[in-house]
């Protein structure tokens, strides 16, 4: 079974510049999770999504974030304008269900530096 | 809210040591535990859960940890640490409130496992 994908892995930007990363979750997972890691710090949920509806967005900073799900499997996280406090790795996870029990599966991340 | 406090921010043993990655919760219901590892430069990958039944899970690479409700205790444990077990560790709780059901992730304790 494929795993949960990302790219870029990696990606540098000056300050001010855009940034898109994309997800593609394990096959038939419904619940899909874009998390943030800021070096030394635990990642924080971003935005979760159920299908292609947003379940939580509450600590997305709507201002330079967004994210789209739009036919319930691929996902996009954009960052307009970055700021350097983006620097972070940007984590996607999967899970099948929304109200499960079960552990999210993670893809290898998406590492921003923001000079 | 639920939390998970992670005290250490880094442990070091002895290759051939037991090891014991601490993990305290603080939740409001039954609490889903989980524990994820993190090697460099890649994403987390699950190693066990408890949800309920017995206090001791077993999970993979020999890991195991006890679930301990009187003392709020989560911790991870392995009977003979190898040097290959060098890695970040993140103690998490699942989120049952309202419509999310995310992980929230401590702040990780960095294993280092000396020869």
């Amino acid at each position: 079974e494929a795993g949960v994908a990302q790219s870029p892995r990696y990606k540098i930007i000056e300050k001010r510049q855009s940034v898109a990363f994309w997800c593609n979750p394990i096959s038939g997972h419904a619940t899909l999770y874009w998390y943030q890691q800021i070096l030394g710090q635990g990642p924080k949920l971003l935005i979760q999504f159920q299908n292609n509806g947003v379940v939580d967005d509450s600590q997305l900073p709507k201002d330079r974030f967004s994210a789209e799900r739009l036919k319930g499997v691929d996902s996009t996280l954009k960052i307009q304008p970055a700021k350097l406090e983006d620097s972070a790795v940007y984590l996607c996870a999967s899970s099948p269900g929304d109200r499960g029990t079960g552990e999210l599966f993670f893809g290898e991340g998406s590492r921003l530096t923001v000079l | 809210a639920q939390s998970v406090a992670q005290p250490e921010d880094q442990v070091n043993v002895a290759e051939g040591n037991p090891l014991t990655v601490k993990c305290t919760y603080s939740v409001s219901g039954n609490p889903y535990l989980f524990w994820y590892v993190q090697y460099p430069n890649r994403g987390l990958q699950f190693l066990l859960k408890y949800i309920t039944g017995d206090n001791l899970v077993k999970g993979s690479y020999g890991f195991e940890a006890e679930f301990n409700k009187s003392q709020t205790s989560f911790h991870l444990k392995k009977p003979s640490a190898l040097v290959s077990d060098s890695a970040l560790y993140f103690c998490a709780v699942r989120d049952t409130g309202g419509a999310t059901n995310k992980l929230i992730f401590g702040t990780g304790t960095l294993l280092a496992v000396q020869p």
